[in-house]
C-alpha cells in the first residue's frame, strides 16, 4: 500500500500559467517532504522541501504547501516554462528515520509554449 | 558538485543471468541507496547502506544482493535476472548526518531482461 500517492500521472499548463502539482500521504509520522524534478535519462534532482512545522515555503517561482490535518502538499510553479517539463516526485520522510524517503508515484509535468 | 556514476545507462540480459550493476560518488558520502523506477509506482527503494559493509533491506530486497567493499562504491546484484525485474534503477548517495539529508542521484541504468 502506498503511503505517499500523487493521484494525478499527467498535468498539462499553458506557459505563464500556474502549475499545481499535488500529493497526499497517509503516515502521520512523516515530518518532512521533499519535491524532485526527473528529466528523461537523468537522475531525479532535488528542488525543494518542507518541515512539518511550516506550511509554506518558497523558492523563486516554486512554492510548496503543506496541510498536515488534510495530509496533503502541493507544489506550485509560478510562472510556468516549457523547460520545467518534467517528471516531479513528491517523496515524504521522518526526521527520526532522517535517511529514508518514501516516494509518490510522480506526476509528468508538459508546459506548452 | 556532487557527481554519482552508474556503470552502463543501458544493459540487456537474459534470464537466469547474474548482473551487476555498480555505482561510485565522489562526495565521502556515508548514505548510499539502490532504487528501481517503474511507472505509476514512483521510486521504491531496494537495499542501502550507511557506512562500508552494511546494507539495511529496503522495500523490495527480494531477488537482489547488494554490496559495499568501499565507502564510495556501492553495487546492486541480481543473482539470476528474471523478467520481471526489466526496470530502470537508480543510485543515489547522501549524508550521514542526523536529520534530513538530500539525496543526489546518479542517471539511472535502463535493465531489459529478455
Amino acid at each position: 500500500d502506498q503511503q505517499v500517492k500523487q493521484n494525478s500521472p499527467s498535468l498539462s499548463v499553458q506557459e505563464g500559467r500556474i502549475s499545481i502539482l499535488n500529493c497526499d500521504y497517509t503516515n502521520s509520522m512523516f515530518d518532512y517532504f521533499l519535491w524532485y524534478k526527473k528529466y528523461p535519462a537523468e537522475g531525479p534532482t532535488f528542488l525543494i522541501s518542507i518541515s512539518s512545522i511550516k506550511d509554506k515555503n518558497e523558492d523563486g517561482r516554486f512554492t510548496v504547501f503543506l496541510n498536515k490535518s488534510a495530509k496533503h502538499l502541493s507544489l506550485h510553479i509560478v510562472p510556468s516554462q516549457p523547460g520545467d517539463s518534467a517528471v516531479y516526485f513528491c517523496a515524504a520522510s521522518r526526521t527520526d528515520a532522517g535517511n529514508m524517503l518514501t516516494f509518490g508515484g510522480g506526476t509528468r509535468l508538459m508546459v506548452k509554449p | 558538485d556532487v557527481k554519482v556514476t552508474q556503470s552502463s545507462r543501458y544493459l540487456v540480459k537474459r534470464t537466469g543471468e547474474k548482473v551487476f550493476l555498480e555505482c561510485v560518488q565522489d562526495m565521502d558520502h556515508e548514505n548510499m541507496f539502490w532504487y528501481r523506477q517503474d511507472p505509476g509506482l514512483g521510486l521504491r527503494l531496494i537495499y542501502f547502506s550507511y557506512d562500508v559493509k552494511m546494507k539495511e533491506k529496503g522495500d523490495i530486497p527480494e531477488g537482489y544482493s547488494v554490496s559495499r567493499e568501499k565507502k564510495e562504491r556501492f553495487s546492486l546484484i541480481l543473482e539470476s535476472a528474471s523478467t520481471n525485474q526489466t526496470s530502470m534503477y537508480l543510485c543515489a548517495s547522501s549524508l550521514g548526518a542526523s536529520g534530513i539529508n538530500e539525496q543526489f542521484f546518479g542517471p539511472g541504468t535502463r535493465l531489459t531482461v529478455l
